[in-house]
């Protein structure tokens, strides 16, 4: 079954920090993998995603993630955490192929402190 | 560019009562459009999808439907609803392999 999981419900971190939010997926095919970040009340925004060629990718607001197949993973990063960056993150897999839809994970909920 | 519109922002409506949200697209055209749902401390289940003019396929049974009467708009509708339909309702649209681009989203609570 298709599936995407994120272990981690809620993660607080001190500003300045180092962060990495977990993900793994199942996908029987050559997947799509996307990281979108919720402020509260908002939509989503799309830090990043990954199709294929180099497996480390940069996103917007200082965030990259590495795709391992090996471990079925697509790590979220940040070498520091600023206070901005409290927000909800959702992971995502879909096909590849055009306008597929997207499997979403539960969505890792990151407070920071001061 | 492309832009996306989701209306209401808020809406708090009695149980039983009808529902009506709009969603619209800009600066695009023939795109796939869904509607999710959000609840309270969940993530985000795919409620309908639709890949042309009034195509729509359902993702889960419920108390709701939805229609999309012309290429760029997607409305999602109740005739009568229950406390359980409250939730955050968002509407995106993927067009190539860009993922998805979504709306600011509905708050919808039913009292």
């Amino acid at each position: 079954a298709q599936s995407v999981t994120q272990p981690d419900i809620h993660i607080t971190v001190s500003e300045g920090a180092s962060l990495e939010l977990r993900c793994n997926y199942s996908y029987g095919a050559t997947p799509y993998l996307f990281w979108y970040v919720q402020s509260p009340g908002q939509g989503l925004q799309l830090l990043l995603k990954y199709f294929s060629g180099d497996t480390l990718v940069q996103g917007i607001k200082g965030f990259e993630a590495e795709f391992k197949r090996s471990q079925s993973s697509f790590n979220l990063r940040k070498p520091s955490v600023h206070w901005s960056d409290a927000a909800e993150y959702f992971c995502a897999v879909g096909p590849y192929n055009q306008g597929g839809k997207l499997i979403f994970g539960q969505g890792t909920e990151l407070s920071v402190k001061p | 560019s492309q832009t996306i519109h989701q209306w209401p922002a808020t809406l708090v409506q009695p149980v039983g009562s009808p529902l009506s949200l709009e969603c619209t697209v800009e600066g695009t055209s023939n795109p796939n459009l869904y509607w999710y749902r959000q609840a309270a401390g969940r993530g985000l289940q795919l409620l309908f999808y639709s890949v042309g003019i009034g195509q729509i396929s359902s993702e889960v049974p419920q108390n709701l439907s939805a229609s999309r009467p012309q290429d760029r708009q997607f409305i999602l509708s109740s005739k009568k609803l229950l406390l359980s339909d409250s939730g955050f309702y968002l509407c995106a649209w993927s067009e190539s392999d860009y993922g998805y681009t979504f709306g600011s989203g509905t708050r919808l609570t039913v009292v």
